[in-house]
């Protein structure tokens, strides 16, 4: 079955410690995303990318980084720079970046700190 | 600038009554509209969308969303809850312009 893999469920980050967030689509989809949610915030855009090797930030990514060296993978990384990482993590991917491609989703990962 | 307002944090309902969960938007230009569901610890699901075809969209699990331009108004309704149907559910907007926006989610509760 084609879907997006997110791992692991569960992770817990330690003060100045950088964690990387899998994601995983076999959909063929060009377009990938990530996503923070916060109980009562809805989802917030964190990075997106339209295409392999392009990546563009969104609407709170400060404290994080991505990479898409593979169509299949994008990667996030919170680093320690992000001073309020717990939150759970979204990655969602889409056929296309055009306003009418409805987006797939993941099972999400829940960040901790220790 | 495109938003989306869901009306309501929280709805409560009894099994076997209809469900009725609001979302009005604001966009500029011609959007397209999606319903999502999210379980407890899961991702979210599309359950339907809107995309300048028939202004009635009819979803999985029994659900269904009427697009009113004049009101600017996407509800969701469903004629009969299910236990099954507790969960968060997220209405989305989208246009060319400003790509997808959530709202905050409504919390649906069904109470037997």
């Amino acid at each position: 079955d084609g879907g997006i893999t997110q791992s692991p469920k569960y992770l817990f980050r330690k003060e100045g410690q950088n964690v990387t967030l899998s994601c995983e689509q076999n959909l063929n989809h060009d377009a990938m995303y990530w996503y923070r949610q916060d109980p009562g915030q809805g989802l917030r855009l964190i990075y997106y990318s339209q295409i392999v090797n392009d990546f563009q930030k969104g609407d709170i990514a400060e404290g994080y980084s991505v990479s898409r060296e593979k169509k299949e993978s994008f990667p996030l990384t919170v680093t320690s720079a992000q001073k309020n990482p717990t939150a759970f993590y979204l990655c969602a991917s889409s056929a296309g970046a055009g306003g009418n491609q409805p987006q797939h989703f993941g099972d999400g990962t829940r960040l901790s700190i220790l | 600038a495109q938003s989306v307002t869901q009306l309501d944090s929280h709805v409560s309902v009894s099994e076997g009554t209809p469900v009725l969960l609001r979302c009005n938007y604001s966009s500029s230009y011609s959007p397209s509209l999606f319903w999502y569901v999210q379980h407890p610890n899961k991702g979210l699901q599309l359950l339907l969308k809107y995309t300048s075809a028939a202004t009635l969209v009819k979803g999985i699990n029994g659900f269904e969303a009427e697009f009113k331009k004049s009101e600017t108004s996407f509800h969701l309704t469903k004629p009969s809850a299910h236990m099954s149907d507790a969960a968060e559910y997220f209405c989305v907007v989208s246009d060319f312009a400003d790509g997808l926006t959530f709202g905050k989610g409504t919390h649906l509760i069904i109470q037997p």
